[in-house]
């Protein structure tokens, strides 16, 4: 089966930086995704982590160690529109198996 | 940029009515899905279908729940007896490709808020 945590919810300042963790078990890992979702919206891609290492596109940068079981997700420059759910998700089968999301407040 | 298309938006509902969620995945997807989000929690995956037949459901997907591709753009899902908690967001997702492949980013449709009364 999968498991997967992420913490509730975070706050953090406009202009700020500010870093979301998963961790997980999975009994088959095919990558892991960032997915971003705005209250009463479809979650929309952000990232996908296959190897180990740090992913940078823009202000958002995904990090993956595989062996410890953990990813995060780098927000930088926050803006205000950035206020929304962060879902880390496990396609174990090819299937989602998303986490709980982490809900992240961007304040002025 | 194509996109995932959901109808209706909202749909309401009596208990024990049956109801259909129409999507129109991107067109040179392969794999559908249909997840549900009830309000307040996580997203839920409940069916990927691939080949005119399902590959994978989880335990929501119970008997009263199918899905179909009619032609060759429309992929439905039904519920054929709804329930009280029923109620949710259901959305219907495409991708390229599956696990281990280079394109299975899934892309979503912006959901059908499904409300059982």
């Amino acid at each position: 089966g999968q498991n997967i945590d992420q913490p509730t919810e975070m706050t953090a300042t406009e202009g700020a930086i500010v870093q979301i963790n998963c961790t997980y078990q999975t009994s088959g890992f095919n990558g892991l995704f960032w997915y971003q979702q705005h209250a009463g919206e479809a979650p929309t891609f952000l990232s996908y982590n296959v190897l180990d290492g740090l992913e940078e596109k823009g202000r958002f940068s995904s990090f993956l160690s595989r062996s410890k079981g953990y990813s995060y997700l780098l927000l930088k420059e926050l803006q205000m529109k950035d206020s929304a759910s962060y879902l880390c998700a496990l396609p174990p089968t090819g299937n989602f198996v998303f986490g709980p999301g982490t809900r992240l407040s961007v304040l002025p | 940029e194509p996109e995932v298309t959901q109808t209706p938006s909202h749909q309401v509902t009596q208990m024990g009515q049956e109801v259909i969620l129409r999507c129109v995945p991107i067109s040179n997807h392969l794999y559908f899905y249909w997840y549900r989000q009830i309000l307040g929690q996580k997203v839920e995956f409940l069916v990927s279908f691939y080949n005119n037949e399902i590959s994978e459901k989880s335990e929501i997907f119970d008997d009263q729940f199918s899905v179909e591709r009619p032609d060759g753009s429309n992929f439905t899902l039904k519920i054929r007896s709804t329930k009280l908690e029923d109620s949710a967001m259901y959305f219907c997702a495409s991708s390229e490709g599956q696990a281990a492949s280079s394109s299975y980013e899934q892309y979503f449709g912006p959901g059908t808020r499904l409300t059982v009364t």
